[in-house]
């Protein structure tokens, strides 16, 4: 069975720092991905897919993933964070033609001023 | 276009009740999915409707159930309620099923 495996449900860093948030998805055929976020008592915000067409994909925000298939990867960054950033991210798995999506466990971010 | 919405935002409800949870897609979507959202089980698939069509189920039990009408509008429904019952549900369209899904904004569920 498809699965999606987020590394570290916390993640903390100081603003104008790096971000670096890990996804790994278990597929011997290369699902179609996506990274969301979720702020507090609210839905799941997209901010970018993989839709084959390119491996590495520009989101909203400043975000952007590459997908490797080697690594069977899709890993989410930001050059550099904003407070704004601090919130729970889920990266997500979906295959076959119907909507059903796999999802990681979730990472929240932690920005510190 | 309006987004995904969802009805009521917050529900309390106690063991053994049943309970009645709206989902209006974006207009022209005809696939509606919904997950739950709990800490501990994170999120969850629960069932897709396409076309007044159960698509795709998850792993729940009875209890849970859905339909969707014809213009695309779906309910879930939870008989019997138990206290692990209470989440977050939300739902999420899209036009087909695996494009993009947009989310609602959840209906929050507290079983007592």
């Amino acid at each position: 069975a498809q699965s999606v495996t987020q590394l570290g449900s916390h993640v903390s860093v100081s603003e104008g720092a790096l971000v670096l948030l890990r996804c790994n998805y278990s597929s011997s055929v290369p699902p179609y991905l996506f990274w969301y976020v979720q702020y507090p008592n609210q839905g799941l915000q997209l901010l970018l897919k993989y839709t084959s067409a390119a491996t590495l994909v520009k989101g909203i925000n400043g975000f952007e993933a590459e997908f490797k298939k080697s690594e069977t990867s899709f890993h989410l960054t930001k050059p550099s964070a904003h407070m704004s950033d601090a919130a729970e991210y889920f990266c997500a798995a979906g295959s076959g033609n119907t909507g059903k999506l796999i999802f990681g466990q979730g990472t929240t971010l932690q920005v510190k001023p | 276009k309006a987004g995904v919405t969802q009805t009521p935002r917050y529900l309390i409800k106690t063991r053994g009740q049943q309970v009645t949870l709206s989902c209006s897609p974006i207009s022209g979507h005809r696939s509606v999915s919904w997950y739950q959202q709990t800490p501990g089980q994170g999120l969850q698939f629960l069932f897709e409707y396409f076309s007044e069509t159960q698509r795709n189920k998850g792993n729940f039990p009875g209890r849970f159930s859905g339909r969707q009408f014809s213009n695309s509008r779906s309910e879930m429904n939870v008989s019997t309620l138990e206290l692990g019952d209470s989440a977050l549900y939300l739902c999420a369209s899209s036009s087909r099923g695996l494009e993009t899904q947009y989310f609602g904004p959840g209906t929050r569920l507290l079983v007592l």
